[in-house]
């Protein structure tokens, strides 16, 4: 079984600075992909970035960035330069390689950026 | 990144109807569509997975008449909300695989929000 935990209700973050937004997950499959997205108010999710479980290097995606800790069954977002348009509610998914269909997502954060 | 589009946007319907819901991927052919169901303040639930060509496959619990699904094409698919009724207000959002992106990664439409009086 799949399980995506995300503990962050909430999140507050001052305009320009930086925050990590937390995933956990817990899998069987020793092999999976790891995603974020971002769904504004208008409902839309948004890919964000991808990790796959195999990639050597951390992914980055202008100012995303995962923190991929394989060990600790962890894939947090970071998000540079916060803008004020990055208020938003932030979902981890998972899909593991045994079934690949299979997208699972976290409760999501919602980021809310001060200016 | 791809583009997914979902009509229409927002509908209201009177209990009792049925609601038809297209999801187009517009600029590549997806393998697999995928449909959710969001309600307020909460994540995606995963309905249904369809493939081009076959029957849809059903989540634990969804009703396959209640929600019926074709996916007629490389680029269509779409979801019947038969008979609809006020517990099946929610947002449904559909879901696109494939593309060139490296990842095969999923692109979501924009949802569609459904009032059902």
């Amino acid at each position: 079984a799949q399980k995506i935990t995300q503990t962050q209700p909430g999140m507050f973050v001052q305009e320009k600075e930086a925050v990590t937004l937390d995933c956990t997950y817990d899998t069987s499959d020793p092999s999976y992909g790891l995603f974020w997205y971002k769904q504004p108010s208008s409902g839309e999710m948004i890919f964000l970035i991808y990790q796959g479980s195999y990639d050597q290097q951390n992914a980055t995606e202008g100012r995303y960035s995962l923190n991929f800790q394989k060990a600790r069954k962890s894939a947090n977002l970071v998000i540079s330069a916060s803008q004020l348009g990055d208020s938003a509610m932030y979902f981890c998914a998972m899909r593991g390689a045994l079934n690949n269909n299979d997208m699972r997502f976290g409760a999501g954060t919602r980021l809310t950026v001060k200016p | 990144g791809a583009v997914v589009s979902q009509h229409p946007s927002r509908v209201i319907c009177k209990s009792g109807t049925s609601v038809k819901i297209e999801c187009r991927s517009l600029d590549f052919q997806a393998t697999t569509m995928f449909w959710y169901r969001q309600f307020p303040k909460q994540s995606l639930m995963l309905m249904a997975t369809s493939n081009e060509g076959s029957k849809a496959t059903y989540e634990q619990g969804v009703e396959k008449d209640k929600f019926l699904i074709n996916h007629a094409s490389l680029t269509l698919s779409t979801l019947t909300v038969t008979s609809a009724h006020p517990e099946d207000s929610s947002f449904y959002i559909c879901s696109a695989r494939g593309g060139s992106y490296r990842t095969d990664t999923q692109y979501f439409g924009p949802g569609t929000r459904l009032t059902v009086l």
